[in-house]
């Protein structure tokens, strides 16, 4: 089965400063890489998603993450932290095979912005 | 509606009690997706609709789940003899399938926070 480490449960920044939320993913093939948003209270949203090609992928609100296959890594970054970004963060895969439609999740990052 | 759509919003049950928790995903949307994210926890999938039928519902953690869809539209979690241990939120999403299956996103609801007393 697949699984996906998030490291780090809570990451604490300061507006302005560089937005850094680990994913690690096992799979023995390149995968489908998610991650989603989750404000309080609300569905979680999708910020970008890897599927093929380019491995640097941009997403909405200024995010990107980029796929490094040799370091089963899927990292999501943010070069200036707005208050705003406060929020609950969550990489997902895809299953394979009978699997496909799943998504497994790691199990969040929250994220505070200081002023 | 524009999005996916679940209800109640909120379910305060007794031990014991049977629930039934709706979704109504994108219309348009064949794939369904129930997920149960438990407090300080990622999301837990567990069961996946195609159409009317469930060619996944390896998730369900016990018998006491269940889970149907009609008219590819409307799906029903139930739980029955509901635990503490149910306590969670649950989570609807739908979404499109795409030739390669698995890289559509998934639109997810706003979910419904059940509390088992």
């Amino acid at each position: 089965a697949q699984s996906v480490t998030q490291l780090g449960s809570h990451v604490s920044v300061s507006e302005g400063a560089l937005v850094l939320l680990r994913c690690n993913y096992s799979s023995s093939v390149p995968p489908y890489l998610f991650w989603y948003v989750q404000y309080p209270n609300q569905g979680l949203q999708l910020l970008l998603k890897y599927t093929t090609g380019a491995t640097l992928v941009k997403g909405i609100n200024g995010f990107e993450a980029e796929f490094k296959k040799s370091e089963t890594s899927f990292h999501l970054t943010k070069p200036s932290a707005h208050m705003s970004d406060a929020a609950e963060y969550f990489c997902a895969v895809t299953g394979r095979g009978s699997t496909l439609g799943r998504l497994y999740f790691g199990r969040g990052t929250q994220l505070t912005v200081w002023p | 509606g524009a999005g996916v759509s679940q209800s109640p919003s909120n379910k305060v049950t007794e031990k014991g009690k049977d629930v039934e928790l709706r979704c109504d995903p994108i219309s348009g949307h064949t794939a369904l997706y129930w997920y149960r994210q438990r407090l300080g926890q990622g999301l837990e999938f567990l069961i996946y609709f195609q159409g009317n039928s469930a060619p996944d519902k390896s998730g369900l953690p016990s018998d006491r789940f269940s889970a149907e869809r009609t008219g590819e539209s409307v799906s029903t979690l139930t739980i029955q003899r509901t635990q503490q241990e149910d306590s969670a939120v649950y989570l609807c999403a739908s979404s499109r399938p795409g030739l390669a299956g698995g890289n559509n996103e998934q639109f997810f609801g706003p979910g419904t926070r059940l509390t088992v007393l």
